[in-house]
């Protein structure tokens, strides 16, 4: 089983759309979870960290499912600009729990 | 605000020659790491350091070198670069090594013929 999965799209949405991502982990030692974004041919940034409670950012909702080993992000209200590659983040690989392991990504479109 | 700042952008080495990817940041993070981003394979880490001084291997670590002699430094040496390391790299740094959010840089396209 790879460390970080993800289903890797492409997600093609309208305007307004709710969509949802998935993400699974392996290592159950795990304790630090993200989503990142990547524009097309740019660096990746931190979108929001996932806290065991869930939390929200505006249009963005997390969760996080320890029993299951399972992260989501929710978008409401699709915009344009959400159109990106979403990385999935947990920590725990390569010899540091400090090491972060990405996904593969989900790819978004949003269209008009 | 710099942030983390690499060089080149670009760069296109025949086979067999070396470089070295220069990573900088200016925020005082203890932890700094390189990734390479390949299509279909997602983000893989390759060296990483802990401190200055520190430095250690990640997922994908044959063909690369790196030292950790300032905090503010993260080089990344192609010892003999192969069509294969052809890729866009990545330097990323994070206050600690358990904490904060992992701040990158703006890529290096390196291809290898």
């Amino acid at each position: 089983r790879k460390e970080v999965e993800q289903d890797p799209g492409p997600f093609n949405v309208p305007e307004g759309a709710t969509v949802a991502f998935n993400c699974t982990y392996s290592n159950s030692a795990s304790q630090s979870f993200f989503w990142y974004r990547q524009d097309c041919r740019k660096e990746p940034k931190l979108l929001m960290s996932v806290y065991s409670s869930g939390n929200e950012d505006g249009r963005f909702t997390a969760q996080l499912n320890r029993a299951s080993q399972y992260i989501s992000l929710l978008i409401r209200d699709s915009k344009l600009s959400d159109s990106a590659t979403y990385l999935c983040v947990v920590n725990g690989g390569g010899g540091s729990q400090g090491n972060l392991i990405f996904g593969k990504g989900t790819k978004l479109s949003v269209k008009p | 605000n710099a942030g983390v700042t690499q060089t080149p952008k670009f760069q296109v080495l025949k086979t067999g020659q070396s470089m070295t990817l220069q990573c900088a940041q200016d925020m005082n993070h203890e932890y700094m790491s390189w990734y390479r981003q390949d299509p279909g394979m997602g983000l893989r880490l390759i060296h990483y350091s802990v401190g200055a001084g520190i430095t250690d291997q990640g997922e994908v670590p044959n063909g690369y070198n790196v030292s950790r002699s300032t905090t503010e430094d993260f080089p990344l040496r192609l010892l003999s670069a192969a069509p294969s390391q052809t890729s866009v790299y990545f330097c990323a740094s994070r206050p600690r090594a358990d904490t904060g959010e992992l701040f990158f840089g703006e890529g290096s396209r390196l291809t290898v013929l």
